[in-house]
C-alpha cells in the first residue's frame, strides 16, 4: 500500500467551530508532515512529526494543533480559523532512518478547507 | 540553506512535441532532487528523484530528469507530450548533509499541452 488518505475531501467551516482533518498512512513511514497550499503556489511546510514526535512547527499559529496519536495517523485540529486560512492541507509521509528522513515524500490528496 | 528556481511561470507545446520543464538549485552540500506533478484539485505526485548514481534518472509517466552539476540543474523532459501531461509541476530539493525533513519547493511551472 503506496497511499495516503486524508478526510475529509472538503471541509467549509465557521469562524468559531472546531473541525478536524485526519491522514493515515500504512507504508511504515515514521515521518509524517502538514503543508498549507494555496492556489498555484508550492506547498509551505506546517509541522513534521518523527517517531510520532512533533520535530518541526513552522511557526504556525496556535488555531491549529497537530496530533499524532501513532505510527500511521495524523490529525490536524482547526479551532477559531480566520478566512485567510482557506487553503488546500496536504498531509504527507516519508521513511525516517536514524533520525532523518530519505527518500521522497508521499502526499496525499488533500482536504480543501473554506473558512466563512 | 537551500532553495530552487523554476524560472518559467508556463510551459506550453503541442502534443508530440517534446517537453522541458527548467530547475535549478543551489545548496550548501549535495543535493536530494526531486520532481513532483499536481493535477487540479489533487495532492502532489512523486515523479522521479535523484540521490546518487547515474546523472540521467527515469521516472513515471515517461518523464526524465538530467542532473547536472556543474550548471546545478535538474530538468524534467519528456520526449513526446500528451494532452493528459497539463499540469502544474514542482522541483523540491533537500540537501542531503541536513537532518531536516525541510523540503525547498520551486514556485511551480504550468505546463499546456495542446492537441
Amino acid at each position: 500500500d503506496t497511499e495516503v488518505t486524508q478526510t475529509p475531501k472538503h471541509l467549509v467551516m465557521g469562524m468559531t467551530n472546531k473541525k478536524s482533518l485526519k491522514c493515515e498512512q500504512h507504508m511504515g513511514h515514521r515521518a509524517m508532515y502538514w503543508y498549507k497550499q494555496k492556489a498555484k503556489k508550492p506547498p509551505e511546510l506546517m509541522f513534521v512529526y518523527s517517531y510520532e514526535k512533533l520535530s518541526i512547527n513552522e511557526s504556525v499559529p496556535s488555531r491549529f494543533s497537530p496530533e499524532c496519536p501513532n505510527s500511521s495517523l495524523l490529525n490536524l485540529h482547526l479551532h477559531a480559523l480566520q478566512p485567510e486560512d482557506s487553503a488546500l492541507y496536504l498531509c504527507a509521509s516519508s521513511q525516517d532512518e536514524a533520525g532523518g528522513p530519505s527518500g521522497e515524500q508521499f502526499f496525499g490528496p488533500g482536504t480543501r478547507l473554506t473558512v466563512l | 540553506a537551500q532553495s530552487v528556481a523554476q524560472p518559467e511561470d508556463q510551459v506550453n507545446v503541442a502534443e508530440g512535441n517534446p517537453l522541458t520543464v527548467k530547475c535549478t538549485y543551489s545548496v550548501s552540500g549535495n543535493p536530494y532532487l526531486f520532481w513532483y506533478v499536481q493535477y487540479p484539485n489533487r495532492g502532489l505526485q512523486f515523479l522521479l528523484k535523484y540521490i546518487t548514481g547515474d546523472n540521467l534518472v527515469k521516472g513515471s509517466y515517461g518523464f526524465e530528469a538530467e542532473f547536472n552539476k556543474s550548471q546545478t540543474s535538474f530538468h524534467l523532459k519528456k520526449p513526446s507530450a500528451l494532452v493528459s501531461d497539463s499540469a502544474l509541476y514542482f522541483c523540491a530539493v533537500r540537501d542531503i548533509g541536513d537532518n531536516d525533513y525541510k523540503l525547498s519547493f520551486g514556485a511551480g511551472t504550468t505546463v499546456t499541452v495542446r492537441a
